[in-house]
């Protein structure tokens, strides 16, 4: 069985700010894990993904996700909020790497204040 | 390459219509999976589709929803006699082959359904 909990449902962050979303999983086994973005009226975009090698993983627009196993978590960090960054975000678990045994975290709605 | 393609981007019924909502994959990809998205929840798997065969439903609803993806044209997820409780945003994503870790998968920018 696996399962997301993303900790912040709203997040409100100033441009030019750190973004940090949080992300905790469960997983019997050793889990792919994901951050998906989605801005309005447009399809979800992968951000960057953890498939086992370098725990800290670098993705698109300055995005970046550790993966700490002892602690369980997967958490979307960001130095500094573009306004542009503002659209809501998905972390994903998956145990097997199929796209059809994905299981998507309820979502955070990132909002960049000038 | 225009991405995944769905259409209608919002959709309205009344209870007992049917919705049939319509998915283009991106060039070159023969595999679909549909999702659905209940408010304030996240995406949950239903089908998976390669071109003419359903390879797993097992997150469908076992009344009123089907799937297909025919030889030629669009995936179609069709809702007969729609309730309240199908209101939604439906997803659909595809890929080259069935991997997420792998392999890129492309989602399309979703259907929204709305039930009266």
């Amino acid at each position: 069985a696996q399962s997301v909990t993303q900790l912040d449902s709203h997040v409100s962050v100033s441009e030019g700010t750190p973004v940090l979303l949080r992300c905790n999983y469960s997983s019997s086994y050793s889990p792919s894990l994901f951050w998906y973005v989605q801005h309005p009226n447009k399809g979800l975009q992968l951000l960057l993904k953890y498939t086992s090698a370098a725990t800290l993983v670098k993705g698109i627009n300055g995005f970046e996700a550790e993966f700490k196993k002892s602690e369980t978590s997967f958490h979307l960090t960001k130095p500094s909020a573009h306004m542009s960054d503002a659209a809501e975000y998905f972390c994903v678990v998956s145990s097997s790497g199929s796209a059809r045994q994905l299981t998507f975290g309820s979502g955070t709605q990132l909002t960049v204040l000038p | 390459n225009a991405g995944v393609m769905q259409n209608p981007r919002h959709l309205v019924r009344r209870r007992g219509q049917e919705a049939r909502l319509r998915c283009s994959p991106m060039k070159g990809h023969s595999h679909v999976y549909w999702y659905r998205q209940l408010p304030e929840e996240g995406l949950k798997f239903m089908v998976y589709l390669q071109k003419e065969n359903i390879i797993d439903e097992s997150g469908m609803p076992k009344e009123r929803f089907s799937a297909e993806f025919p030889k030629e044209g669009p995936s179609i997820l069709r809702i007969q006699q729609v309730v309240r409780g199908d209101s939604a945003a439906y997803f659909c994503a595809s890929s080259r082959v069935d991997s997420a870790t792998n392999e890129k998968l492309f989602f399309g920018s979703g259907t929204q359904l709305s039930v009266l």
